[in-house]
């Protein structure tokens, strides 16, 4: 069964103090594996989206990595706006996207 | 690019009645869209998906004669939540995926989110 999971549930930073979020994956036939964000009361927002194992994607402060078995979302020198919740999300032969319950961030200044 | 609208954002009704909530890709062509529902604090639980032209496939628990879905073009589908019930209460967001018959993009695209609320 195709199945993600994240961690940490929740993490606070100091404005300026880099992190990484894990998302951990089983996946039959990995087609995709997505990165999202969500601010409350919003839709995702799309982040980028890795194909292979080895694959990296970079938007601003945002990287995203991406292994055999999991992923990271690195966070370098965060900024309050970056609060928000990262949705992890997987898929693979069923073609639909299975979710992670997410990482809520919170960047104080 | 790639945006995706829904209406209402928000909407309040008595039980019993009925509800319909449009999603529109405004600058792509969506071969499928997808209807989820998400509870407070919890991740997205994928309902349905439609793909233009014909029947929506439902998810295992989901009742199709309740929650029923018409993807009648190619930049638009609809929810209908029917007889609506307290526990029908929650945040419903669609997404759309690029494509046409021929090509099909991954990346699903979602929609702001409606937000319904049963008395």
């Amino acid at each position: 069964e195709d199945q993600v999971t994240q961690s940490p549930e929740a993490l606070r930073l100091q404005e300026g103090e880099s992190s990484s979020l894990n998302c951990s994956y089983t996946v039959s036939g990995l087609r995709g594996l997505f990165w999202y964000r969500q601010d409350p009361g919003k839709g995702p927002e799309f982040l980028f989206t890795l194909y292979s194992a080895g694959e990296e994607k970079e938007k601003e402060r945002l990287k995203a990595t991406l292994t055999k078995k999991e992923s990271f979302l690195h966070i370098t020198a965060p900024k309050p706006e970056d609060s928000a919740t990262y949705l992890c999300a997987v898929q693979g032969y069923t073609d639909k996207l299975i979710f992670g319950t997410g990482t809520r961030l919170q960047v104080f200044p | 690019g790639a945006v995706v609208s829904q209406h209402p954002s928000w909407v309040i009704c008595k039980s019993g009645t009925s509800v319909k909530i449009e999603c529109r890709s405004l600058d792509f062509q969506a071969t499928t869209m997808f209807w989820y529902r998400q509870f407070p604090k919890q991740s997205l639980m994928l309902m349905a998906t439609s793909n233009e032209g014909s029947k929506a496939t439902y998810e295992q628990g989901v009742e199709k004669d309740k929650f029923l879905i018409n993807h009648a073009s190619l930049t638009l589908s609809t929810l209908t939540v029917t007889s609506a019930h307290p526990e029908d209460s929650s945040f419903y967001i669609c997404s759309a995926r690029a494509g046409s018959r021929t090509v099909v993009y991954n990346e699903q695209f979602f929609g702001p989110g409606t937000r319904l609320t049963v008395l």
